[in-house]
């Protein structure tokens, strides 16, 4: 079966701030998609970054930063300098390697508060 | 623009009644889906349509039903028999990047 945990309820940090978001994945699949997509008060998911398995890069955008660890079964999100604009619930999720990756299998998600 | 409209943005509905979320996309993606979010858990798929008058099963399907009858359009009526539907519902559209409505949030009274 496949799950994701996110075993961060709630982040309260202060601006400038450096925060990381956790992600733990289990699949029995050897090929699959990661997902970051951020949640703003305003409701709608916003995509953030996808990563296949077969690439373990990190990669940076910004003052945002992903590091993925197969061999620990992680995706970590880190903002580096949060603002009050990172405010926001995020999630982590997993897909399978087809054609549909429509099909989410969703963390929890964490709420980072971003104090000003 | 572009994007995912769904209406309405709040609903109430008393037991027993059926009501339908609407969801509709001008980004001509073939893959329309259905989520629900609950606090603590994230969200959960519904339904799924990967083309017109196609549509299959997601993890809680149990008292909600779909129609694709367009490409443009994928709504969700959530019937009497969903036992606990007081929710967020999100539509989203896409495939390996999904574009998500801004959600409809149904309250039972």
């Amino acid at each position: 079966a496949q799950k994701v945990t996110q075993a961060q309820t709630e982040i309260s940090v202060v601006e400038k701030e450096d925060v990381t978001l956790d992600c733990v994945y289990e699949t029995r699949d050897t090929t699959y998609y990661l997902f970051w997509y951020k949640q703003p008060p305003s409701g709608e998911l916003v995509f953030l970054i996808r990563r296949n398995s077969f690439d373990e890069q990190n990669e940076i955008s910004g003052r945002y930063s992903w590091n993925f660890q197969k061999s620990t079964s992680s995706f970590n999100f880190t903002i580096t300098a949060s603002q009050v604009v990172d405010s926001a619930v995020y999630f982590c999720a997993l897909s399978a390697f087809s054609s549909n990756t429509g099909k989410l299998i969703f963390g929890q998600g964490t709420t980072l508060q971003v104090k000003p | 623009d572009g994007g995912i409209t769904q209406s309405p943005k709040y609903l109430f509905r008393k037991e027993g009644q059926n009501v339908t979320l609407s969801c509709e996309q001008n980004l001509n993606h073939d893959a329309m889906y259905w989520y629900r979010q609950d606090p603590g858990q994230g969200l959960r798929l519904i339904y799924y349509s990967q083309i017109v008058n196609d549509f299959q099963k997601g993890d809680i399907a149990e008292g909600y039903s779909v129609s694709r009858e367009k490409k443009e359009s994928f709504p969700l009526t959530v019937t009497s028999a969903q036992k606990n539907p007081t929710a967020f519902y999100l539509c989203a559209s896409g495939g390996r990047e999904l574009f998500f409505g801004e959600g409809s949030r149904l309250t039972v009274l």
